[in-house]
C-alpha cells in the first residue's frame, strides 16, 4: 500500500530535550516536505526537499532541521525543542520534481508537545 | 507574493442541506487551485483541483468547485452534505511562475461541522 508514514504519532516532551520525528514513504517520490498546523493558521510549511541532499527552507524554518540521506526518508529535527513549537505536525511527499502539480500525499500526522 | 484566504472558519450545516465553502487568493501569476479534506484525526487528502480547461470541477464523494478568475475565486461545493462530510477542508494554490517550486500554500481551514 502506497504510504507516507510518520513516528511516533503523539509525544510529549519537555524543553531542551532534543527529538527527532521519522517520515518514510515507500512511492519512491523525489519531493517531501514538513508542515506545521495549528489553530487558526492552517498549515505552514516547515523545510521541504527536492530530492536527496537537496533541502530548502519554508515559510516556518526556525528551531527546525532535516535531513535527506535517503529517498524514502526524511526526518524533522527538534535540537532544543521550545513550547511554541507545540503542534500538529505532518509529512508529505509527491512525484515528479518538475510536475508542480502532482498531488502530495500526506502522513497522518504527529501531536507534540513541549512542556 | 500569494495568499489564500478562507473567509468562514467554521461552516455548521444540517444534514442533507447544501454547502458552499469559500475560497479566495491573491496572487501575480497565474495559480493551481486545489482543495484538501482532513477527516479527524487523520492527515489531509486531495479532494479535487484545477488546472486548466472547464471552470467547474468535480472531485470525490460529489464535491465539485469553480473556478473565478475575474473573482479569483475557487469555492467548494455540495449539493447535500452527509454526516460523514462533517472534516476541516483547506483551499491551497501553487503558483506557476519559473522557479516554482510547486510548493502548497494553504488558507487557514474551514471547519465543516454537519448536523443530524
Amino acid at each position: 500500500e502506497a504510504q507516507v508514514t510518520q513516528n511516533p504519532r503523539y509525544l510529549i516532551t519537555v524543553t531542551g530535550k532534543k527529538l527527532t520525528v521519522t517520515c518514510s514513504q515507500n512511492m519512491n517520490h523525489e519531493y517531501m516536505s514538513w508542515y506545521r498546523q495549528d489553530p487558526g493558521l492552517g498549515l505552514r510549511q516547515i523545510y521541504y526537499s527536492m530530492n536527496v541532499e537537496v533541502t530548502d527552507k519554508g515559510d516556518v524554518p526556525e528551531g527546525y532541521k532535516v535531513s535527506r540521506k535517503e529517498k524514502r526518508n526524511f526526518p524533522l529535527i527538534l535540537e532544543s525543542p521550545s513550547p511554541n513549537q507545540t503542534s500538529l505536525y505532518f509529512c508529505a511527499s509527491k512525484d515528479r520534481v518538475t510536475g508542480l502539480v502532482d498531488e502530495q500525499y500526506f502522513g497522518p500526522g504527529t501531536r507534540l508537545t513541549v512542556t | 507574493a500569494q495568499s489564500v484566504t478562507q473567509l468562514d472558519s467554521q461552516v455548521p450545516v444540517f444534514e442533507e442541506a447544501p454547502v458552499e465553502l469559500r475560497c479566495n487568493y491573491s496572487s501575480s501569476v497565474s495559480v493551481y487551485l486545489f482543495w484538501y479534506v482532513q477527516y479527524p484525526n487523520q492527515g489531509l487528502q486531495l479532494l479535487l483541483k484545477y488546472l486548466s480547461g472547464s471552470t467547474l470541477v468535480k472531485g470525490i464523494n460529489g464535491f465539485e468547485a469553480e473556478f473565478n478568475k475575474s473573482q479569483t475565486s475557487f469555492h467548494l461545493r455540495k449539493p447535500s452534505v452527509h454526516i460523514s462530510d462533517t472534516a476541516e477542508y483547506f483551499c491551497a494554490v501553487i503558483p506557476d511562475y519559473g522557479g516554482s517550486q510547486g510548493n502548497l500554500i494553504f488558507g487557514k481551514g474551514t471547519k465543516l461541522s454537519v448536523k443530524p
